[in-house]
């Protein structure tokens, strides 16, 4: 059973750019979570979708946005990249809402 | 508000037993779940509590008490590879609403021979 893969695995983008990242869930899976983990803050809640829909939001600012498709797989977007949002970008899934989480091996971003 | 305190690093023998702990204060609570994170990876999923009292799998066993907000993670026969980073995480909400989970800063294990 495949895992949770997230593409790319690295990005190094430019201060003002904008960057999509893509998460396809566990088969069967259609809950699909977003976090960022940086060393200073650790793991922070971005987005949680289920269906197609929004369920939860981080605090973020509006630059961060996803989406979910009706396959489950799911994209985040950030617009304007600033330094500060140089993280690994991670993305768990799971069955349904209330069960565990699995994570994929993240998307490292670099911002320069 | 919400907070979860976790040790921030700790150190032990190959052979030993460790035990790491978790203290939360959130604003609901649905769970807390255990990661292993190993430096570079992705967190891996280790257990999860919902109920007060210990839940075993094999070396690693983690215990819940609702009431003081309290969790700990202990580790039995402590190999060189468990050198990693433990997270202690909850999840909010009530009646299983959201799979929101709310970390800790997490725990970094060191295991010396």
């Amino acid at each position: 059973k495949a895992g949770v893969t997230q593409t790319p695995r690295y990005l190094i983008k430019t201060r003002g750019q904008q960057v999509t990242l893509s998460c396809s869930p566990i088969s069967g899976h259609r809950s699909v979570s977003w976090y960022q983990q940086t060393p200073g803050q650790g793991l922070q809640f971005l987005f949680e979708y289920f269906s197609e829909t929004q369920r939860n939001k981080g605090n973020f600012p509006g630059r961060f946005s996803g989406r979910q498709f009706s396959n489950s797989r799911s994209e985040m977007n950030v617009s304007t990249l600033e330094l500060g949002d140089s993280a690994l970008y991670l993305c768990a899934s799971s069955l349904r809402i209330n069960t565990e989480a699995f994570f994929g091996q993240g998307t490292r971003l670099t911002v320069v | 508000g919400q907070n979860i305190d976790q040790p921030t690093e700790m150190t032990a023998t190959e052979g030993a037993i460790v035990q790491i702990n978790c203290t939360y204060q959130t604003s609901g609570f649905n769970g807390l779940f255990w990661y292993q994170q190993h430096a570079g990876e992705a967190p891996t999923f280790l257990s999860y509590n919902v109920l007060d009292g210990l839940e075993e799998k094999g070396r690693f066993s983690s215990f819940l008490s609702r009431s003081k907000g309290y969790s700990y993670l202990l580790l039995k026969e402590l190999q060189m590879k468990d050198s990693a980073s433990y997270l202690c995480a909850v999840r909010e909400g009530y009646g299983g609403a959201t799979n929101k989970l709310i970390f800790g800063t997490g725990t970094l294990l060191a295991v010396q021979p």
